[in-house]
């Protein structure tokens, strides 16, 4: 498996309370995304990186911030969780465009 | 598009068969397809991918085609074994003018069950 650690790997926490989840790479890859995956939408991008500082939104961005310091860690934070963000997420790297996405194991994150 | 673990297509095959599994994909200007298997509990395995300048593409017991007159990619897997039994599903690159940051559009998938 490509190096990409996902921390942590089960989370459960109240409504209201912030949480955040840590994705950690050795492959020294330049883009790095955050999805969701849920039953009935598949894997949803939430956030992606394209670079230390540089983020953009993806199609279900509200409720979550991102922030990428330095190259290998990317962070995502949901200031205020909600049940609805009750979900497996997933980090993906990727090395430049054409070139395959690679994915972490996932954080169970429940919230109730 | 289906949902992960509900109401997916599911293809069950003997031990040993050959396994064909197919994604429609609606962006006639997508330019680059991959295929992952996700078993349970982990995340997405990149299997193969193929350009749009191919229409055929092979590796280790699977390979992948591509009609792009019918928009359409399968995932053949050779001799398929009780360890293939995942979902599988496919992922899209629309081409657009200077990068598009390596996005991709994922499939729901198709669940593969592999009986010995």
């Amino acid at each position: 498996d490509a190096g990409i650690t996902q921390s942590p790997r089960h989370k459960v926490t109240e409504t209201g309370t912030p949480v955040t989840l840590r994705c950690h790479q050795t492959e020294n890859h330049r883009y790095m995304y955050w999805y969701r995956q849920d039953p009935g939408h598949g894997l949803r991008l939430i956030h992606y990186s394209y670079g230390v500082k540089d983020t953009d939104k993806g199609e279900v961005s509200d409720g979550y911030s991102v922030s990428r310091s330095k190259t290998e860690d990317f962070l995502l934070t949901l200031e205020s969780a909600t049940s609805s963000q009750t979900s497996v997420y997933f980090c993906a790297i990727s090395s430049k465009d054409y070139q395959p996405q690679h994915f972490g194991d996932g954080t169970r994150l429940s919230i109730l | 598009g289906e949902s992960v673990g509900l109401h997916l297509p599911t293809l069950s095959v003997q031990e040993g068969d050959n396994s064909i599994i197919n994604c429609a994909y609606s962006n006639s200007a997508s330019d680059y397809f991959i295929w992952y298997k996700q078993e349970s509990g982990k995340g997405p395995q990149f299997i193969i991918d193929i350009r749009s300048n191919m229409d055929k593409r092979q590796g280790q017991r699977v390979t992948v085609l591509l009609n792009k007159t019918v928009k359409h990619l399968s995932l053949q897997i050779a001799a398929t074994q009780p360890g293939d039994s995942a979902v599988y599903f496919c992922a899209e690159k629309g081409s657009v003018s200077g990068t598009s940051y390596g996005k991709l559009t994922f499939g729901q998938g198709t669940i593969l069950t592999v009986h010995p």
